[in-house]
């Protein structure tokens, strides 16, 4: 069935790049995303790439996506105190009629000043 | 810009209890979800609709209903409340034109 997986945990010092991983089983996919949800609210959509594309950058994101091993990864150059926060992968439904996302379980960032 | 609210950030309610979570988006969007979240099990999706009056369920939706008897408008009833319904519930919208989720900011309810 559909997945996405995350790793649960990343831990970087301000000023570091942040690589956050996340593979996924639908080939499928058109649209991949990322979320970002601070503490205590709810999700918002960071960035989001075209299954025929394979890198996309916003000033400090940069996401790449290697669709034969199914791998999405965000990076995060100049890592802030602001940006510690959970990142949710997601990827689009498949299928007629379907219209959910498939999200991964986060991987919660935290930045060490 | 797109506004999720949800009508309480917090709320406590007592075993057996009907509670009701209530929704409301202002984008004219055809779909409006519920998730709960809960630590290191993600989000999972409990009911979506995808218009007015009609429900699909989710992953989880056992112990829940909800009702959308209009358009901006999507509410999550827990019939008779139990404590391992204690969670975070998010709200969730999007158009019939794109993927794309928009969240409201989160319910945190405790069941004593």
């Amino acid at each position: 069935g559909e997945d996405v997986e995350q790793s649960l945990f990343l831990s970087v010092r301000e000023g570091d790049s942040s690589v956050i991983n996340c593979t996924y089983t639908d080939s499928s996919s058109t649209y991949l995303y990322w979320y970002k949800q601070e503490p205590g609210a709810g999700l918002q959509l960071l960035t989001y790439i075209f299954s025929n594309m394979d890198m996309k950058q916003d000033q400090r994101l940069t996401v790449l996506l290697n669709k034969k091993d199914k791998h999405l990864s965000l990076r995060i150059a100049d890592t802030q105190t602001g940006d510690s926060a959970i990142y949710f992968c997601a990827e689009t439904p498949t299928g007629a009629g379907s219209y959910q996302l498939t999200f991964g379980k986060g991987t919660k960032l935290s930045v060490i000043p | 810009d797109v506004k999720v609210t949800q009508s309480s950030r917090y709320l406590v309610k007592r075993t057996g209890e009907k509670v009701f979570l209530e929704c409301v988006q202002d984008m004219d969007h055809e779909n409006m979800f519920w998730y709960r979240q809960d630590p290191g099990l993600g989000l999972r999706l409990i009911y979506f609709s995808y218009d007015v009056k009609m429900k699909e369920k989710g992953d989880i939706p056992e112990g829940y209903s909800v009702s959308r008897e209009k358009k901006e408008r999507f509410s999550l009833i827990l019939e008779s409340a139990s404590t391992n319904q204690t969670s975070m519930y998010l709200c969730a919208s999007r158009t019939g034109f794109s993927y794309e989720q928009y969240f409201g900011p989160g319910t945190r309810l405790t069941v004593t």
